[in-house]
């Protein structure tokens, strides 16, 4: 089955500064990414996927990028916000299976 | 994006009761939905997999009679949990992938269930 990987644990980073959090999958049929944000007692929140035909995707201060041939993918959030502290969760979904691997999650702190 | 509602967000029982939580599609139809469990400062866990109209697909290690899934419609999706016991308490949360040809994975709020 797919493994998913995810660095760093915890990340703390100033305002105004980029935050990036990478991950690596196993399953080289994977080819649904997305990412998830998870604030304190609450659901995780869809904010950005990739998908295997594109290398990049941009929503204005975060941006995903993809790597399939290394088998890794990034979000990349720029000018980070006090706001942006959560916990932010990696995944893949290869197109036979329905359902997501989960990465194990990166606490951000974004400090003032 | 696609909304998920969950309740109850917060529940308390006694030892030897069940509770049951709900997860609805609001906007959307849901043919399958996912029901997972999150320890503090942990990944979700995959309990297992809700499909309208049939038997639930439980991951392994997931007791089925304890964790009692049915999904009666295509908005609606429960989770019971029978006899439960402290060990049960934890965040319980629903997903269900939207109605969009992208298949897009939305979660609910999530049920924080404590069980005395």
């Amino acid at each position: 089955g797919e493994n998913v990987e995810q660095h760093p644990s915890t990340l703390s980073v100033q305002e105004g500064d980029s935050a990036v959090i990478k991950c690596t999958y196993s399953d080289s049929a994977s080819n649904y990414f997305p990412w998830y944000k998870q604030e304190l007692g609450k659901g995780p929140q869809l904010i950005i996927d990739i998908r295997s035909n594109v290398g990049e995707k941009k929503d204005q201060r975060i941006a995903v990028t993809l790597n399939k041939t290394a088998k890794h993918f990034s979000l990349h959030i720029t000018e980070t916000q006090p706001e942006d502290s959560a916990v932010y969760f990696c995944a893949a979904k290869s197109g036979t299976a329905s359902k997501l691997t989960f990465g194990t999650g990166t606490r951000l702190q974004v400090t003032l | 994006g696609a909304v998920v509602s969950q309740h109850p967000s917060r529940v308390i029982c006694k030892s030897g009761t069940s509770v049951k939580i709900e997860c609805r599609s609001l906007d959307f139809q849901a043919t399958t939905m996912f029901w997972y469990r999150q320890f503090p400062k942990k990944s979700l866990m995959l309990m297992a997999t809700s499909n309208e109209g049939s038997k639930a697909t439980y991951e392994q290690g997931v007791e089925k009679d304890k964790f009692l899934i049915n999904h009666a419609s295509l908005t609606l999706s429960t989770l019971t949990v029978t006899s439960a016991h402290p060990e049960d308490s934890s965040f319980y949360i629903c997903s269900a992938i939207s109605g969009r040809a992208t298949g897009e994975l939305f979660f609910g709020e999530g049920s924080r269930l404590t069980v005395l």
